[in-house]
């Protein structure tokens, strides 16, 4: 069956960096978009990032350019997370999601989500 | 940005009683070349990542009941749940996929 195993989440201080991945597995992975959309707490879905099946294209949110970066590893059934200058408003719990095959904007699976804080 | 607005943001609906949810995009979601809205509908218990329930604004996801529906067509939206059932308490999400950002309405908490 489908899966998405997100990992790398944790505490850290504001300014420091943290890398998410994300290992799928029961799927044909090189053929599938993948995104992290995130929830804080007491807050709705915000997207965060997404990345082709190819790793050919990328998009990001306004709140998040420049400060992550999203990658991935057709080799490996993996894409990764690079967050950078953490903030405190970066605290959420981050979804791994699969785009679908032919409509890469629409989301049909989530993975269970690890935790990101960030605080002094 | 196109920015969705749910309301209400909360509801208590009664079991077995009908249950509807509103969402109103900033622009159409309507793409002229595919005939179709960009339009998706989440379910999310607490505890667990969101569950896709609807598609193109109607389609109804794999195993998902049938008294889940969607109606609406370019910026106006509902998600109508026709026999509420105790399992359905949960936070509902529309969203936009027309283009990037990807962007979520603020959610509705369903309650009993």
């Amino acid at each position: 069956q489908v899966q998405l195993v997100e990992s790398g989440g944790g505490e850290v201080q504001p300014g420091m960096s943290l890398r998410l991945s994300c290992a799928a597995s029961g799927f044909t992975f090189h053929s599938y978009a993948v995104h992290w959309v995130r929830r804080a707490p007491g807050r709705g879905l915000e997207w965060v990032a997404v990345i082709s099946y190819d790793g050919s294209s990328e998009g990001y949110a306004d709140s998040v350019r420049g400060r992550f970066s999203i990658s991935r590893d057709n080799s490996k059934n993996t894409v990764h997370l690079q967050m950078n200058g953490l903030r405190a408003d970066d605290t959420a719990m981050y979804y791994c999601a699969r785009g679908t095959e032919s409509e890469w904007l629409l989301i049909d699976f989530w993975g269970q989500g690890v935790r990101v804080s960030v605080s002094s | 940005d196109i920015v969705m607005t749910q309301s209400p943001a909360s509801l208590a609906v009664s079991l077995g009683e009908r249950a509807t949810i509103n969402c109103k995009s900033s622009q159409s979601v309507f793409f002229r070349t595919s005939d179709k809205d960009h339009l998706a509908w989440y379910q999310q218990k607490p505890g667990h990542p969101p569950k896709l329930l609807l598609y193109w604004a109607s389609i109804r996801e794999s195993g998902v009941p049938g008294r889940f529906s969607g109606s609406g067509s370019g910026t106006d939206f509902a998600l109508t749940i026709s026999s509420l059932q105790a399992e359905d308490v949960a936070v509902y999400f529309c969203q936009q996929y027309y283009t990037t950002p990807i962007t979520f309405g603020q959610g509705t908490r369903l309650e009993i």
